[in-house]
Order: C-alpha cells, then sequence, then structure tokens
C-alpha cells in the first residue's frame, strides 16, 4: 500500500533562518507531488506541483521553493524566512491532477 | 478562476443528528470532486472521491452527490457521532490541470 511520509512535524524557526521540509512517498511510482499551505483561518493554499523529476511548477510568488531530486521526494525550501511564512504545510501525491490525492500529516511551522 | 465555497462555515449539532454539508464551484468544467476531513494539527484524510460523470458516491455513513451543472455538491452524514468531530473540506480539480482548488472548509462539532 502506498504511504506518505512528511517532517518534521512541527518546527520554530527565527526570521531569516533557512527551511528544509521533506516529503517522500512509498508504494507508488512517478507520481503527482504537491505542496500546499494552511494559513490559519484560511483554505489551503497550492504553493507547488510536480509531474516527475525535476519538473516544478509554481502557483504562487512567495518567498519559498521547491525541488524534487528523486522519484518520490518533494523538498520545500527557503532561504530566508519571513514571519508570513509561518502555517502548517502539507504534502500531497496524487497519480495524476485527476484522480484521488492523499495527504501527509503536516508541518507546523512557526517563524518567530 | 475556479472558486470554492462551502457552507456553513461552523456546524454544531447534538448525537444522532443526519446533516448535509454544501459545497459550490463557480466554475462546471470539473473532473471531480473530493471530499476530505481534517482532524486539529493533522493531515488530510480522504473520504469520498466523485467523479465528474458520478452523481454520487457511498462510504459507510457518508454519501456525497454532485451536480456538475449547479456548481453543487453535498455531503450526508446520517446518524452523526461525536467521532465526526472535524473540518470537512471539499476540492475539485478541473480539466484545465493538475491542481485541487479547495474550499475554506466546515467545522463540525457532534456534541454527545
Amino acid at each position: 500500500s502506498q504511504t506518505i511520509h512528511q517532517w518534521p512535524a512541527t518546527l520554530v524557526q527565527p526570521v531569516g533562518s533557512p527551511l528544509s521540509l521533506e516529503c517522500t512517498v512509498e508504494g507508488t511510482s512517478n507520481p503527482n507531488l504537491y505542496w500546499y499551505r494552511q494559513a490559519a483561518g484560511r483554505g489551503l493554499q497550492l504553493l507547488f506541483y510536480s509531474v516527475g523529476i525535476g519538473q516544478i511548477s509554481s502557483e504562487v510568488p512567495q518567498n519559498l521553493s521547491a525541488s524534487r531530486p528523486q522519484d518520490r521526494q518533494f523538498i520545500l525550501s527557503s532561504k530566508k524566512l519571513l514571519l508570513s511564512d509561518s502555517g502548517f504545510y502539507l504534502c500531497a501525491w496524487g497519480i495524476s491532477g485527476h484522480t484521488e490525492a492523499f495527504f501527509g500529516q503536516g508541518t507546523r511551522l512557526t517563524v518567530v | 478562476k475556479q472558486e470554492v465555497t462551502q457552507i456553513p462555515a461552523a456546524l454544531s449539532v447534538p448525537e444522532g443528528e443526519n446533516l448535509v454539508l454544501n459545497c459550490s464551484f463557480t466554475d462546471s468544467a470539473i473532473y471531480n470532486l473530493q471530499w476530505f476531513r481534517q482532524d486539529p494539527g493533522k493531515g488530510l484524510t480522504s473520504l469520498l472521491l466523485i467523479q465528474s460523470s458520478q452523481r454520487e458516491q457511498t462510504s459507510g455513513r457518508l454519501n456525497a452527490s454532485l451536480d456538475k451543472s449547479s456548481g453543487r455538491s453535498t455531503l450526508y452524514i446520517a446518524a452523526s457521532q461525536p467521532g465526526d468531530s472535524a473540518t470537512y473540506l471539499c476540492a475539485v480539480t478541473g480539466n484545465y490541470g493538475q491542481n485541487f482548488v479547495f474550499g475554506p472548509g466546515t467545522r463540525l462539532s457532534v456534541l454527545p
């Protein structure tokens, strides 16, 4: 069966520090991978998606970047965090954009 | 641009009641619609996926319907239980691409 792992579960980082959040998927090949952010009191916002290794599409301009160094690994990064980067970050996968999506357990990021 | 809304924003009911959650979307050219459950501080759990050619899907006490032409979906929960307390989100994908567009969610509280 397929599983998705996301870590860390919680993270507190100072303003200006770098960020690296990792997501891996097991039990499937060539999945579509997604990073979403859920700000307090707001809906989920798609940040990045990837249909293959090295292929990254960005949905909104921001202080973040994403990379897919391996088929089932998706990384969300920042060189210098801003206070506004605080939120709940969720990784997800699907066979394609038109099938069921499955989510990780999320990372609560607090920038102080 | 696709927009998804959910009504009500919050709902509190006594245990045992049947209830309906509503989801509306502005662009009827969707490929599928998915209902999720999110417990506080956790990731999303997929409940039901309805393809655009389908009218409804059922899983246990849950029944989701889709009226694509009117841009609406409902999630019916029968005989509600305190364990059903969570935030329920709907999301749609369109023929335009790979991405889910989420509604803001309905926060459900089932009182024992």
